[in-house]
């Protein structure tokens, strides 16, 4: 089974702060890793996938990398309406998704 | 507009049994795989089983294997898991999640609002 490493746990930012969040997979997974947003009872939704591709709709301060089997996601000028719950999720092999990173207001 | 709404959710006792369903509206139903994946207290996500189109195929998390049961019918748009021997750490929000090819694999892009299943005396 892949297993996908996500860091931090949680993340304290001002609103206007340069986010990052990192996953790493335990094998290689090519580019097939999606970024997804969760906020407090409501389902998740689709920012990235195949890595580094904005889903329609979502604002462009967001965008994703990689490198190898880290992969990382990427807030430029954090807004209130970004503070949420983030996870990464391989579609390599089935679906493993990281454990989530919690990004708090500061 | 395209939409998941799941339903079945509800307080079950340990061993007991409960079906969960998915109704899709606003989109061709039958061309795509179909997904749960569910969320503990507190916790983080977890796939928990998919089926393609046609029912072709059809998998499950091993924490799930042998008790539960992913099923689908097209013409109702209707995406069905019927959940047995249930336990404790079954209890969950299950989501409904709509698979999409990106690239050469799926990812999930649209979810449902999820319902609540808890397993407790």
């Amino acid at each position: 089974d892949i297993q996908m490493t996500q860091s931090p746990s949680t993340l304290s930012a001002f609103v206007g702060d340069r986010v990052t969040i990192t996953c790493r997979a335990s094998q290689s997974i090519s580019n097939w890793l999606a970024w997804y947003q969760q906020k407090p009872g409501k389902a998740p939704r689709l920012l990235i996938y195949t890595a580094s591709t904005l889903q329609s709709g979502v604002p462009s301060r967001f965008s994703g990398s990689r490198s190898g089997t880290e992969f990382t996601l990427t807030i430029t000028s954090l807004q209130a309406d970004d503070f949420a719950t983030y996870y990464c999720q391989q579609y390599y092999s089935y679906w493993t998704f990281g454990q989530g990173t919690k990004v708090e207001i500061k | 507009e395209v939409q998941l709404v799941e339903s079945g959710g509800g307080l079950v006792q340990p061993g007991g049994s409960l079906r969960l369903s998915c109704a899709a509206s606003g989109f061709d139903f039958s061309s795509h795989r179909m997904n749960w994946v569910r969320q503990a207290p507190g916790k983080g996500l977890e796939w928990v089983s998919s089926i393609t189109s046609s029912s072709t195929y059809i998998d499950y998390a091993d924490s799930v294997k042998g008790r539960f049961s992913i099923s689908r019918d097209d013409p109702k748009k209707s995406l069905s898991l019927q959940m047995n021997s249930l336990r404790a750490e079954d209890t969950a929000v299950y989501y409904c999640a709509r698979g999409r090819w990106y690239d050469s694999s799926e990812a999930f892009d649209i979810w449902g609002q999820g319902t609540v299943v808890t397993v407790s005396s």
